[in-house]
């Protein structure tokens, strides 16, 4: 199957600071990508929709500047959580798939920890 | 109409036994339902899938059942391994969308 790779798996950084987490399609072009967090226990709440090229589609009470979303290319998108506080840790997933109305691919996951 | 109601929450299973997991939907629009499988710490891996222009598909123990009529679809795992002890989702999707709609995941437990 198709490959989506995910990078960092864990972060720890500072409260007030910034984390990036990327997210590459290896083998096949994604102009759709999908950003989930994931509480422990819990399904997977989606977050925000990359598009390549365009704006980010966030899902209601995602804040936009909290987690800005950039998608430049067909094989890139990236989640950057700005100025993090602890209730920003968590574990954020992303997906693509290589055609609409079939199978997405997921990232390993990133655990990220704001201390 | 976006839901996908899962059920049960959390199963326990005897190793050999057969598990079963529920899934219901409510838009006629989907034509993908997928089954995922998440082990702690890692993203959720593809595990099977159907359309619904078939009733079942089996991949090796893994079945979906689909009741198109009812709108429910189950994933049925046959001789249950510990090594099957995860959490499961299905999913849905449709009208040319990648957008997935995920239900709450059930956590199963095979006893060795």
């Amino acid at each position: 199957g198709a490959v989506v790779s995910q990078h960092p798996s864990r972060v720890i950084c500072k409260s007030g600071t910034s984390v990036k987490i990327e997210c590459r399609s290896l083998d096949f072009q994604a102009t759709t990508m999908f950003w989930y967090r994931q509480f422990p226990k819990k399904s997977l709440m989606l977050m925000a929709t990359s598009n390549e090229g365009s704006k980010a589609t966030y899902e209601q009470g995602v804040e936009k500047d909290k987690f800005l979303i950039n998608h430049a290319s067909l094989t890139l998108s990236t989640l950057t959580v700005t100025s993090a506080h602890p209730e920003d840790s968590s574990f954020y997933i992303c997906s693509g798939a290589p055609r609409a109305n079939t199978e997405a691919f997921f990232g390993q996951g990133t655990r990220l920890t704001v201390v | 109409q976006q839901q996908v109601k899962q059920s049960p929450q959390s199963l326990i299973v005897q190793k050999g036994g057969i598990s079963i997991i529920n899934c219901a939907y409510e838009n006629t629009a989907f034509d993908y339902f997928p089954w995922y499988q998440q082990f702690p710490g890692k993203g959720p891996a593809l595990l099977i899938a159907i359309r619904p222009d078939v009733s079942e598909k089996k991949e090796g123990r893994f079945t979906i059942s689909f009741n198109k009529s009812a709108k429910q679809f189950s994933l049925h795992i046959m001789d249950s391994q510990p090594g099957d002890s995860a959490t499961y989702f299905c999913a849905a999707t449709g009208s040319g969308t990648y957008k997935y709609i995920f239900g709450t995941g059930t956590r199963l437990k095979v006893l060795a």
